[in-house]
């Protein structure tokens, strides 16, 4: 069974649009973390932001905000006024035993 | 800075060959994790290793196996590859007993053909 559930393919969005993406994750753990990563065009995975399963405060850093539901289990990520070099795919993983990532979403920034 | 070192970047092997995919990681990372990344399955975990000489399976470990003599060495062998294994592999490593709260940092990748 998917344990990191990420059910937009792809998204499209013209510079300067606002970019959420989606993430659904199941555990029966209660001590959880959660990842975003970004894979550019290059291929090399970069690490974007985490959250632990007991800290359920929203964040902003830069143009990234993120926000966590444990009552959902939802963990989303927005992209706020995007640019052109945020075209790449993004992954969202969980790691409670092991490190288990989504299918990950393929967003388009058009200039 | 962190670096994973895949040995190699592209690699054309025959049906039935044992191929084996070299990781290095020089940061002393307790944790390394063995995935395939096909397009529209994300990354999947094949193996993963949390100290010397262990290993555990991840979610799709039929066809391969693993070796960890060393800390900073994780190799993924395919013992009789076969045409359903042409994929990117991607090596990562990350910190901590369990290492469940620190980031992980992936090599380039090795995209492997199998003919």
């Amino acid at each position: 069974a998917q344990k990191v559930t990420q059910a937009q393919t792809e998204i499209s969005v013209v510079e300067k649009e606002d970019v959420t993406l989606d993430c659904v994750y199941e555990t029966r753990d209660t001590t959880y973390y959660l990842f975003w990563y970004k894979q550019p065009p290059s291929g090399e995975l970069v690490f974007l932001i985490r959250r632990n399963s007991f800290d359920e405060q929203n964040e902003i850093s830069g143009r990234y905000s993120w926000n966590f539901q444990k009552s959902t289990s939802s963990f989303n990520f927005t992209i706020t006024a995007s640019q052109v070099v945020d075209s790449a795919v993004y992954f969202c993983a969980l790691n409670d035993y092991k490190l288990s990532f989504g299918a990950g979403t393929t967003v388009t920034v058009r200039a | 800075d962190v670096k994973v070192t895949q040995s190699s970047r592209y690699l054309v092997k025959r049906t039935g060959e044992k191929v084996f995919l070299e990781c290095v990681q020089d940061m002393d990372h307790e944790n390394m994790f063995w995935y395939r990344q096909d397009p529209g399955l994300g990354l999947r975990l094949i193996y993963f290793s949390y100290d010397v000489k262990m290993k555990e399976k991840g979610d799709i470990p039929e066809g391969y196996s693993v070796s960890r003599e060393k800390k900073e060495r994780f190799s993924l062998i395919l013992e009789s590859a076969s045409t359903n294994q042409t994929s990117m592999y991607l090596c990562a490593s990350n910190l901590g007993a369990g290492g469940r709260d620190t980031e992980a940092f992936f090599g380039q990748g090795t995209r492997l053909t199998v003919v």
